[in-house]
């Protein structure tokens, strides 16, 4: 079946850089964008970019433009997503999620980031 | 870009029909057909309800269901039942490949 799973907990300074990876697999990785969503605790979820894996081309958040890069390795079904000058604020459990249809359909299990001084 | 707008809270006694609406603008919600709403259970990753406005994906029950109008979409449950207790987000693409979500509506079951 399809399946997103993603890298461990994370523990960053401020001012650290963060990458959560997020492996595919049940379907051709290169047929589905691949977007990235966080939650921070008791908080809504937030849409922070997305990839065409096929193409490499992203899209991001104005939010977080310049602050998040969204990668891939195709040879091994990986979507990554680097977070840089990390502040308390980035506090948050990030999800890859893949587009099959025109939603998030399948999403991973989610990576906490913690930002502690 | 800013948040949809979701009541916070919503309530209903098991067998009732609840409705959630989610607030855009033209930019979002109601320029496109694009609205998909998700449940999440504490402690679990969102669940995909609807999309494409009243598009059902497989494996998800009838008695969930999408509507719009204008700026504003609609999740709507009938048959309440103890385990569609959770928060639910709507969601609505905005333009130029972003997305917005909604800040989310906790549902209780009474």
């Amino acid at each position: 079946q399809v399946q997103l799973v993603q890298s461990g907990a994370e523990v960053k300074k401020p001012g650290a850089s963060v990458k959560v990876s997020c492996k595919a697999s049940g379907y051709t990785f290169t047929s589905y964008d691949i977007n990235w969503v966080r939650q921070a605790t008791g908080q809504g979820l937030e849409w922070m970019g997305w990839m065409n894996p096929n193409s490499g081309n992203t899209g991001y958040a104005q939010k977080f433009q310049g602050r998040v890069t969204i990668t891939r390795n195709t040879s091994i079904s990986t979507a990554y997503m680097e977070l840089s000058s990390l502040r308390s604020e980035d506090t948050a459990v990030y999800y890859c999620v893949c587009t099959v249809t025109t939603a998030f359909d399948i999403w991973g299990q989610g990576t906490m980031v913690t930002v502690s001084s | 870009q800013s948040a949809l707008t979701q009541p916070a809270s919503v309530s209903g006694s098991p067998g009732q029909s609840i409705t959630i609406s989610c607030t855009g603008t033209s930019s979002d919600v109601g320029g496109y057909n694009y609205v998909s709403w998700y449940q999440q259970h504490p402690g679990k990753a969102p669940k995909l309800m609807i999309y494409d406005v009243s598009k059902r994906p497989s494996g998800v029950s009838n008695r969930f269901s999408g509507s719009k109008s204008g700026n504003t979409a609609s999740l709507t449950i009938s048959g309440l039942q103890a385990e569609d207790e959770a928060d639910y987000y709507c969601c609505s693409y905005a333009g130029s490949s972003t997305w917005v979500f909604g800040g989310g509506t906790k549902l209780t079951v009474l």
